[in-house]
C-alpha cells in the first residue's frame, strides 16, 4: 500500500473552510484515498473518499491532483465539532486478497472559536 | 452510532491474564476489523476477517488472536497480558472488502 504524509496538526477559524492536504506521492492506478477523522477517542469515523475525480457529500470534499500524487480534504463551513484527528489512508479496493492497512497519525485539526 | 457495538466498554485486569474482547458489526455487514490504538499513537490494524475467514493480517502478535462467528459476531482473544498491552481496541465492520469502515466506540483494556 501508498504510504501517505500528513502535517501533524492544523488550526483553523470557526466559520472558515479547514483544507488539509495529504501526500500520496507512490500511490499506484488501482488505489483509492480515503479520509477519516477520530474525535478524542471515540471510534474513527469515515468520511470520504475518491479514486481520480473530486468527490463532494454532506461532510466535506475530497480534492485530489491530476497525477494522484496528493489530495485536500475540505470542510467548507468548520465548525467546533470538527475538531478531530484526521487519516487520509490510501486503499486497494476491492482487491479480495491481502491488504495491510496504515492509518498513520494524521493530522490534528484544531477549530478555533 | 455507527451500528457496531463493542463489550465491554472498559475493561481492567493484571499482567499474565487473559481477556475477550467482542464485537457486533452492523446489520449485514460481512467484514470485521480489528484495532489498536496505543496512548496517543495511531490505529495500528491487528486483524480482518470476512464471513468467518481471515482474509488481512497485521502487526498482530501471536499472543492475540480472533475469530469470526458463524452469525458474524468476532471476538478477539488477548492472552498472557503485558502493561503494554493496554491500548484502546476498535472494531469495524463493512459490508464487503472495501474500506468504508464502521467503527464501534471502542474497549479501553488497563493492564495492571
Amino acid at each position: 500500500d501508498a504510504k501517505t504524509t500528513q502535517p501533524p496538526s492544523m488550526d483553523c477559524a470557526e466559520g472558515r473552510a479547514a483544507n488539509l492536504p495529504c501526500n500520496h506521492s507512490t500511490i499506484s492506478g488501482n488505489e483509492y484515498v480515503y479520509w477519516y477523522r477520530q474525535i478524542h477517542s471515540q471510534g474513527p469515523q469515515y468520511i470520504i473518499h475518491g479514486l481520480k475525480n473530486n468527490e463532494t457529500n454532506e461532510m466535506a470534499s475530497l480534492i485530489i491532483t491530476e497525477d494522484r500524487k496528493s489530495s485536500t480534504l475540505i470542510l467548507p463551513h468548520a465548525t467546533l465539532r470538527d475538531t478531530a484527528v484526521y487519516y487520509c489512508i490510501v486503499i486497494l479496493k476491492h482487491s479480495g486478497g491481502y491488504q495491510k492497512v496504515t492509518f498513520g497519525t494524521g493530522t490534528k485539526l484544531q477549530v478555533i472559536p | 452510532d455507527s451500528g457496531v457495538t463493542q463489550t465491554p466498554k472498559h475493561l481492567i485486569t493484571a499482567t499474565g491474564q487473559r481477556v475477550t474482547l467482542r464485537c457486533s458489526p452492523r446489520s449485514g455487514d460481512l467484514s470485521v476489523y480489528w484495532y489498536q490504538q496505543s496512548l496517543d499513537q495511531g490505529l495500528q490494524f491487528l486483524i480482518q476477517y470476512y464471513n468467518g475467514e481471515e482474509r488481512a493480517k497485521g502487526n498482530i502478535l501471536e499472543r492475540f488472536s480472533a475469530q469470526q462467528f458463524p452469525d458474524l459476531h468476532s471476538e478477539l482473544n488477548l492472552s498472557s497480558l503485558e502493561l503494554g498491552d493496554s491500548a484502546l481496541y476498535f472494531c469495524a465492520s463493512s459490508p464487503g472488502l472495501s474500506y468504508e469502515q464502521y467503527f464501534g466506540p471502542g474497549t479501553r483494556l488497563t493492564v495492571t
